[in-house]
């Protein structure tokens, strides 16, 4: 079955990095991309971009450009996210997804991993 | 970028009613629409895709239709686990764009 992992909860101060990772199992790892959402608290789904498990390509929204890098690792089908700069507005609780180039576009999902930005 | 309109916020319905949620996007995403649950504390949940088909083991009283720039999304006779906060996709475009969600409360 289609599993996607997360990493655990962080706590990171204003103006520091976050990595999250997203460790694929259950399907052919390149055969899809993921997806990264997230969801402040009380609020809803905000899509953080795309990137191709195949062949590394990434689409990113324009207000987290530049702030938000997407990789993979095809040898243990581990997706990461990092961000950057951060600030309080980015706490939130951060899901993996699993994206198809068709439809449906995201179908599974992480647990998600809860970032909380504090000074 | 498309923007995404759920309606109504909140929506209060008795057990066994039924419930018609909207979506509708700020320009054509064809039948690029996918709906999704999600229960408190919990990832979301894929219910429907390409605007009207049901996700495999999702039960036959949601049901989605619409295309173009207006989507519905019923559930024909509430359960009480239906009781969550739902939201529409659209992926015809780069940046995919949620909509608000819909929350279905207990009336």
């Amino acid at each position: 079955q289609v599993q996607l992992v997360q990493s655990g909860a962080e706590v990171k101060k204003p103006g520091a990095s976050v990595k999250v990772s997203c460790k694929a199992s259950g399907y052919t790892f390149t055969n899809y991309g993921i997806s990264w959402v997230r969801q402040a608290p009380g609020q809803g789904l905000e899509w953080m971009g795309w990137i191709s498990a195949y062949n590394g390509n990434t689409n990113y929204p324009q207000k987290l450009q530049g702030r938000v890098t997407m990789t993979t690792d095809t040898s243990t089908s581990t997706a990461y996210m990092e961000l950057r700069s951060l600030r309080s507005d980015d706490t939130a609780v951060y899901y993996c997804a699993r994206t198809g180039s068709g439809s449906p576009p995201i179908d599974y999902w992480g647990q998600g991993t809860l970032v909380t930005v504090s000074s | 970028e498309i923007v995404m309109t759920q309606s109504p916020a909140t929506l209060s319905v008795s057990p066994g009613e039924r419930a018609t949620l909207s979506c509708r996007a700020s320009q054509s995403v064809s039948s690029n629409l996918a709906w999704y649950q999600q229960k408190p504390g919990q990832a979301p949940r894929l219910l429907i895709y390409g605007a009207s088909t049901r996700a495999t083991g999702i039960a036959a009283r949601f049901s989605g239709s619409g295309s173009g720039t207006e989507f519905t999304l019923t559930i024909s006779s509430l359960q009480s686990e239906d009781f969550a906060v739902y939201y529409c996709l659209q992926s015809n475009n780069w940046p995919l764009i949620f909509g608000g969600g819909t929350k279905v409360e207990i009336k």
